[in-house]
């Protein structure tokens, strides 16, 4: 059974850093592309990085793209999401996306979210 | 990277059927068979209903199903059942390795 734990939320302050970890369990982690997706408070949903399965190959959508730094540790079956220069805006749910957020194939899985909160 | 367009609400009858249409551009929905549609209920993690336009999961019921037209795709729930009550996202590629949300549909079982 796919597993996707995400860990690391909590509170932080504007331009402060926190790092988000999702350990996966359940299939071969490193050929498969992870996705990290938010969602906002009453909001929709957000896709917010994705690495390839080596973690050569890393996509960001714009509105992190220079704070955000999304990495992998294959060895560990481990991603880690490293948020730099938060804003109040980056508060949301984060989901930890096992493949490309389309999930081709359809064999993604989601994680349960860990929250972020920006606030002063 | 714009949101693609997802009507806020729909409604239906049990039994009835609804259309969900989620517009995008030729840059996105138009360009690529990379369109999936996901169902989340309140507090709970979003679920994968539709993969590559029109694909199901294994144990998505066939009352769902997805089409393609253009820049836009559609999600087509037959037959309402109560539960089918909950918020809808349909996500596509964007090129460039980038992928697009629709900001949701709520759909309300009446």
């Amino acid at each position: 059974e796919v597993q996707l734990l995400e860990s690391g939320g909590g509170l932080v302050q504007p331009g402060g850093s926190l790092r988000l970890s999702c350990a996966a369990s359940g299939f071969t982690f490193s050929s498969y592309a992870m996705s990290w997706v938010r969602q906002a408070p009453g909001k929709g949903l957000e896709w917010v990085a994705t690495v390839s399965g080596s973690g050569g190959s890393t996509s960001y959508a714009d509105s992190v793209k220079g704070r955000f730094s999304f990495s992998r540790d294959n060895s560990k079956n481990t991603l880690y999401l490293q948020m730099n220069s938060l804003r109040v805006e980056d508060t949301a749910a984060y989901y930890c996306v096992k493949d490309r957020p389309y999930c081709s194939g359809g064999t993604c899985a989601w994680g349960q979210g860990t929250m972020v909160t920006v606030s002063s | 990277q714009s949101a693609l367009t997802l009507p806020r609400s729909v409604s239906g009858s049990p039994g009835q059927s609804v259309t969900i249409s989620c517009t995008g551009t030729s840059s996105d929905v138009g360009g690529y068979n990379y369109v999936s549609w996901y169902q989340q209920h309140p507090g709970k993690a979003p679920k994968l209903m539709i993969y590559d336009v029109s694909k199901r999961p294994s144990g998505v019921p066939d009352r769902f199903s997805g089409s393609k037209s253009g820049n836009t795709a559609s999600l087509t729930i037959s037959g309402l059942r109560a539960e089918d009550e909950a918020d809808y996202y349909c996500c596509s590629y964007a090129g460039t390795y980038t992928f697009l949300f629709g900001g949701g549909t709520k759909l309300t079982v009446l």
